[in-house]
């Protein structure tokens, strides 16, 4: 299976705190991209991080790529408690798949 | 402006009654693929296509069957749907920059309820 695997699966953390998330993938991907997704609702394109790019910045999110140890990260600073949600990474193969990771729920603590 | 639509939004069928779900985008992409979410579960993915080629994941269900008339639409025939296959299913499209540089464009997502 192609399938990433994120960790943690839940994370909670007081409000103004930095979460990071982390995704780990088994083969060479064309890009890496990272999406919120509020309960029951829609998935949120974050940001896209492609195979020859190491790190990327948009407003308070930070995703890093480490392609030789296929593995991405994703940092949301000062957290606030519109960030509590889903997010997950998703990883894009030459073949055109996009292949989701399990996810991680984040909760923000008042 | 919508660039991904689905239609309806929700769908309630009956045990084993054929079921279709349809998509369609103003984008003029010509990647669209279909997904399955379940509840508290990361999206499923369970078919592509590039233009009208088709290309279906191993694990997917032959009970799921999908059509692409033209660029705009597509559709995702449920051939007799069990209980296990009430979720989210979600459409989404990607451009022609190649698959490393094109972020999906996802709809709303249809949720099926099976009955």
């Amino acid at each position: 299976s192609q399938q990433g695997e994120e960790d943690p699966q839940a994370l909670s953390i007081q409000e103004g705190e930095n979460a990071t998330m982390n995704c780990s993938y088994k083969t060479s991907i064309n890009n890496l991209q990272w999406y919120r997704q509020n309960s029951g609702r829609g998935l949120v394109h974050l940001i896209l991080i492609r195979s020859n790019e190491r790190e990327k910045h948009s407003g308070r999110l930070r995703v890093t790529l480490d392609t030789s140890k296929k593995s991405s990260s994703l940092l949301i600073t000062a957290s606030r408690a519109a960030d509590t949600a889903s997010y997950f990474c998703a990883t894009a193969y030459r073949d055109d798949k996009i292949i989701f990771g399990k996810g991680t729920r984040l909760h923000i603590l008042p | 402006d919508a660039m991904v639509i689905q239609n309806p939004r929700y769908q309630v069928t009956q045990f084993g009654k054929p079921v279709t779900l349809s998509c369609s985008q103003t984008l003029n992409h010509n990647v669209m693929y279909w997904y399955q979410q379940k509840s508290s579960q990361a999206p499923k993915l369970l078919f592509h296509y590039y233009d009208k080629d088709f290309n279906n994941e191993a694990d997917t269900p032959d009970n799921f069957q999908s059509r692409r008339p033209n660029t705009s639409f597509c559709f995702l025939d449920i051939r007799s749907p069990g209980l296990g296959d009430a979720a989210m299913y979600l459409c989404a499209t990607r451009g022609d920059g190649g698959a490393w540089q094109e972020t999906q464009y996802f709809g709303p997502g249809t949720r099926l309820l099976v009955l």
